[in-house]
């Protein structure tokens, strides 16, 4: 009940296209729920969140969806740029230990030139 | 967070030596969480200290792992008689105040391998 599932493991975009990557969860105590972009050899940044009380937020190229009554996420990310090409993470945490993320596997974006 | 400095930045340890990892918050920050990431995983919490005090453990491995944030220096993961399933990039982060919003930055992380 602790785990979140993410998918696709791994995408290929053309430049230009939409990059979308899906998260599932179980908890319903969950009520925060950021992205994470990760370089090679780097930590994690957080890209993005959303709670509960909102469907759909925006920032800039990147907009993450979210569907209470399916317990799911999803991160899209329009006119996907070669230097998106990383690594992405979704995570969910619950108000009493909010510091204790958990991570989905990650998905790994390369976007063509 | 360019903050939050850790270092070394790459560890190499045979099995059964020990391994000690540092992480120096943002300045003022008085909070530090420390997370482990095995290969091709996402990462997982492991403990969340306040200066001096534990305040949970519980992703901790209950032997050979330790952490501390004394009241001054950076704080210190400790591991013990490390093995080969230690290997794993192991990044901190830090709060001015206990996180609420789960607004966590990490620092680069520190690379144990071990041989």
């Amino acid at each position: 009940q602790q785990q979140v599932k993410q998918s696709p493991q791994s995408l290929i975009v053309q430049k230009g296209g939409i990059s979308i990557i899906n998260c599932a969860y179980e908890n319903t105590a969950f009520d925060y729920f950021p992205w994470y972009q990760q370089f090679p050899g780097k930590g994690p940044a957080l890209l993005i969140a959303i709670r509960p009380d909102v469907s759909e937020k925006k920032e800039g190229r990147f907009t993450i969806s979210f569907n209470k009554s399916a317990k799911q996420f999803s991160l899209h990310i329009m006119d996907s740029q070669p230097g998106d090409s990383a690594t992405y993470f979704c995570a969910a945490s619950k108000g009493d230990s909010s510091y204790k993320l958990i991570f989905g596997s990650g998905t790994r974006l390369l976007v063509r030139p | 967070n360019a903050g939050v400095m850790q270092n070394p930045r790459h560890l190499v340890r045979r099995r059964g030596q020990e391994a000690r990892l540092r992480c120096s918050p943002v300045k003022g920050h008085s909070h530090v969480y420390w997370y482990r990431q095995l290969p091709e995983e996402g990462l997982k919490f492991m403990v969340y200290l306040q200066k001096e005090n534990i305040i949970d453990e519980s992703g901790m491995p209950k032997e050979r792992f330790s952490a501390e944030f004394p009241k001054e220096g950076p704080s210190i993961l400790r591991i013990q008689q490390v093995v080969r399933g230690d290997s794993a990039a192991y990044f901190c982060a830090s709060s001015l105040r206990a996180v609420d919003t789960g607004e966590l930055f990490f620092g680069e992380g520190s690379r144990l391998t071990v041989l």
